[in-house]
């Protein structure tokens, strides 16, 4: 399995769930990222990882909490979320900080 | 911080037509990058560009680092039905904290048979 690789790929939670999404790269890469996309609206930088320390956090909700325990695997914990926050959810990684990312197919996400 | 203009917002041309998209800055950018992304899929990376005038060709897609350093290009030439799809530029410079890529609204293709 090559790439970046999102589970799930489709995920409806209530807003006192509690969930999680996966992301695991196949790239040897040492920079992770979270993005979210929203209709009509430009890609947004959750959060950047770079050889599992954080280096970014674009002033996010403390709903969304993020975890990298290694520089393959990046993980996206979801607690008592809102409606709004309904996206699609993209993992991306990248050799080195900031360089070119390559996606993971997302995941789809509905907050009912 | 930066922000992109990327045009235009959507496009409908018939199967066989060349198309162009643009995008521009309001800094200057060390890199661009231009992404495809289906329906349901995430970006995928089509072209990147590291060097003012730099001309880089990908198959039919053809992408230009304009001289400026704040704009670039991207042409599809003899369009089919599977280039449908949101097209996305990005951009970078190396500026303190504005090191982040900064990625447009996207331009929304569609081919007609």
């Amino acid at each position: 399995e090559t790439g970046v690789t999102q589970t799930p790929r489709h995920l409806v939670m209530g807003m006192t769930n509690k969930k999680s999404l996966k992301c695991e790269q196949h790239l040897g890469h040492n920079a992770m990222y979270w993005y979210k996309q929203s209709a009509k609206k430009p890609l947004e930088l959750m959060f950047v990882y770079s050889l599992e320390e954080r280096v970014e956090n674009n002033s996010v909700p403390s709903r969304f909490s993020p975890e990298c325990p290694n520089s393959s695997h990046l993980f996206l914990h979801l607690h008592t979320l809102q409606p709004e926050d309904s996206a699609l959810y993209l993992c991306a990684s990248s050799p080195e900080v900031y360089t070119e990312a390559f996606f993971g197919q997302g995941t789809r996400l509905t907050v009912v | 911080g930066q922000q992109l203009n990327q045009s235009p917002q959507s496009m409908f041309i018939q199967e066989g037509e060349d198309v162009s998209m643009n995008c521009t800055s309001s800094s200057i950018f060390n890199t661009w990058l231009w992404y495809k992304q289906d329906p349901g899929e995430g970006p995928v990376l089509l072209i990147a560009l590291y060097k003012a005038g730099e001309l880089t060709s990908n198959g039919r897609l053809t992408a230009q680092f304009g001289i400026t350093r704040k704009d670039s290009f991207l042409n599809i030439s003899a369009s089919i039905p599977s280039d449908v799809g949101i097209y996305f530029c990005a951009g970078q410079d190396e500026a303190g904290s504005a090191r982040q890529l900064t990625f447009g609204s996207g331009t929304q293709l569609t081919v007609l048979p």
